[in-house]
């Protein structure tokens, strides 16, 4: 079965650091993109940052640029955020995602994790 | 600036069909789209993948009831004969080179 689950979830005080992490199982991690994606109580769905299947290329949305890291380790099936300097406005569930591909073309992220609930205390 | 558009709200009654739309910004009407469908209280669930052709390939076990259209820069996802755990919000998404983008979402209420 395709899996993929979140932890490292909490709460924590605003300005400190979190480190979630998702677990892949059921497929090759390595030849798929990943993606975190958050959503705030009440709102809808946020992107939030992506790797490439290698980590050669990294982005992120420009709410959590210079204070989110996104990394994988694909030998431990493995996707991880760093978070820093967290803010209130960063309290939200996040979800890892993956990139689906078909025939070589992208499908939009067509795996989801039962998410991991982040709380920022002000 | 790649921004995906749709209404927030929707609501048909139980059995009929419904037709969810999702808007590409301009200069994007090639772009191709997902739909995701979140149940109350649960993470969101891949329903399919659409061309801008209209051509779409659904995710693993989405009934048939569930299908997708294009026109333009128009995205639409059609559910027919609705049952109670359709009500659920509705999100399309797209991609382009380092950027992910989500629509609003669309709250459908089933009658």
């Amino acid at each position: 079965e395709v899996q993929l689950v979140e932890s490292g979830g909490g709460l924590v005080k605003a300005g400190g650091s979190l480190r979630l992490s998702c677990a892949a199982s059921g497929f090759t991690l390595s030849s798929y993109s990943m993606n975190w994606v958050r959503q705030a109580p009440g709102k809808g769905l946020e992107w939030v940052s992506s790797i490439s299947s290698s980590s050669s290329y990294k982005y992120y949305a420009d709410s959590v640029k210079g204070r989110f890291t996104i990394s994988r380790d694909n030998a431990k099936n493995s996707l991880n955020l760093q978070m820093n300097s967290l803010r209130a406005e960063d309290t939200a569930v996040y979800y890892c995602a993956r990139d689906g591909l078909t025939s070589g073309y992208e499908t939009g992220m067509d795996v989801w994790g039962q998410g991991t609930t982040v709380t920022v205390s002000s | 600036q790649l921004v995906l558009t749709q209404s927030p709200s929707a609501s048909a009654s139980l059995g009929a069909s419904v037709k969810l739309t999702c808007t590409l910004s301009s200069g994007h009407s090639s772009y191709a789209i997902a739909w995701h469908q979140q149940q109350p209280e649960k993470g969101p669930r891949y329903l399919m993948n659409l061309n801008s052709d209209g051509s779409h390939s659904k995710g693993d076990g989405i009934p048939d009831r569930f299908s997708g259209s294009s026109s333009g820069a128009e995205r639409y996802l059609t559910i027919s004969s609705l049952q109670s755990e359709d009500e659920a919000d509705y999100y399309c998404q797209t991609w382009g080179t380092g950027i992910r983008v989500f629509g609003g979402g669309t709250k459908l209420t089933v009658l």
